[in-house]
C-alpha cells in the first residue's frame, strides 16, 4: 500500500518563474492538503482539496493555486516565484472528515523548492 | 537530507532516559491535538493524538498530556532511543463551519538522543 508520494523531490527555479508540484494521496484517501515548511519552522497550511474543489485556504496569496483530479491526486502551482517561496512543500492526505472520527493526515516526503 | 531543525529549541538526553517535550497552543477553541515526528529529509509522521475532552492518552512508549486551563500540551517518551532523534511538532485542529478543518503546527523541538 503506497503512502503519499510527491514529485519532484528537489527543484530549483529562478525568481519570477512558475512551478508545479505534484502529489498522489495514500490509497483510500480523498482529501489532500498542502503545507509550506520554511527551514526551522513548522508546516504552514496552504489549502485543502476535496471533491476537486478548494475547501479551506490558509493565509497565502493568490499566486498559490491548486487543483485536484478525479483520481484524487493534486497539484500545487506557484506563480511569480519570490526568494521567500523557497521551502519544503508538503502534501498530506486523509479520509474525508467525518463527525466523531479521528482526523489523521499522512504526509509525503515533500518537495524542496529553491528559488534563486 | 535537509535539516528541519535550524534554530529550533533542542532537548538533549541520554539513551534510556525519559524525554518530555512541551508545547503551548494559542487557540482555546481547538478541539484536537496531534504530535508529529519529523526526521531529516522526511515528512511529519503521526505519533499520537488527543481530543479536548481528554487530559491524558497513552501509546507505545509515548504519553500525551493536555492541560486546557493553561493551553499546554506535552509529549512524554519513555526509555528514549537514538531512533527517537528528530524534530517534534505539536499541531492543533481548528474547527471550521464547513466541517473541514485544518492543522496549525507549532514551531517544533529538536530531540537529540546520545548513546
Amino acid at each position: 500500500d503506497a503512502g503519499v508520494t510527491q514529485s519532484p523531490t528537489h527543484l530549483i527555479k529562478t525568481r519570477g518563474q512558475q512551478v508545479t508540484l505534484r502529489c498522489s494521496p495514500k490509497s483510500g484517501h480523498d482529501t489532500v492538503s498542502w503545507y509550506q515548511q520554511a527551514l526551522g519552522q513548522g508546516p504552514q497550511f496552504i489549502f485543502q482539496y476535496y471533491e476537486e474543489e478548494e475547501r479551506q485556504r490558509g493565509n497565502f496569496p493568490d499566486r498559490f493555486s491548486g487543483h485536484q483530479f478525479p483520481n484524487y491526486s493534486s497539484e500545487l502551482n506557484v506563480n511569480a516565484l519570490l526568494l521567500g517561496d523557497s521551502a519544503l512543500y508538503l502534501c498530506a492526505s486523509s479520509p474525508k472528515l467525518l463527525a466523531g472520527v479521528t482526523y489523521e493526515q499522512y504526509f509525503g516526503p515533500g518537495t524542496r523548492l529553491t528559488v534563486t | 537530507g535537509e535539516s528541519v531543525g535550524l534554530h529550533l529549541p533542542t532537548l538533549s538526553v541520554q539513551e534510556g532516559d525519559n524525554s518530555i517535550i512541551n508545547c503551548a497552543y494559542s487557540n482555546s477553541a481547538s478541539d484536537y491535538f496531534i504530535w508529529y515526528k519529523q526526521e531529516s529529509g522526511k515528512g511529519p509522521q503521526f505519533i499520537i493524538d488527543i481530543r479536548s475532552n481528554m487530559d491524558k492518552r497513552q501509546g507505545q512508549r509515548v504519553t500525551v498530556l493536555l492541560n486546557k486551563t493553561v493551553k499546554h500540551l506535552s509529549l512524554q517518551i519513555a526509555a528514549t532511543q537514538p531512533g527517537d532523534s528528530a524534530v517534534y511538532f505539536c499541531a492543533e485542529k481548528e474547527s471550521a463551519d464547513s466541517g473541514y478543518s485544518t492543522l496549525t503546527f507549532g514551531k517544533g523541538t529538536m530531540l537529540l538522543v546520545s548513546p
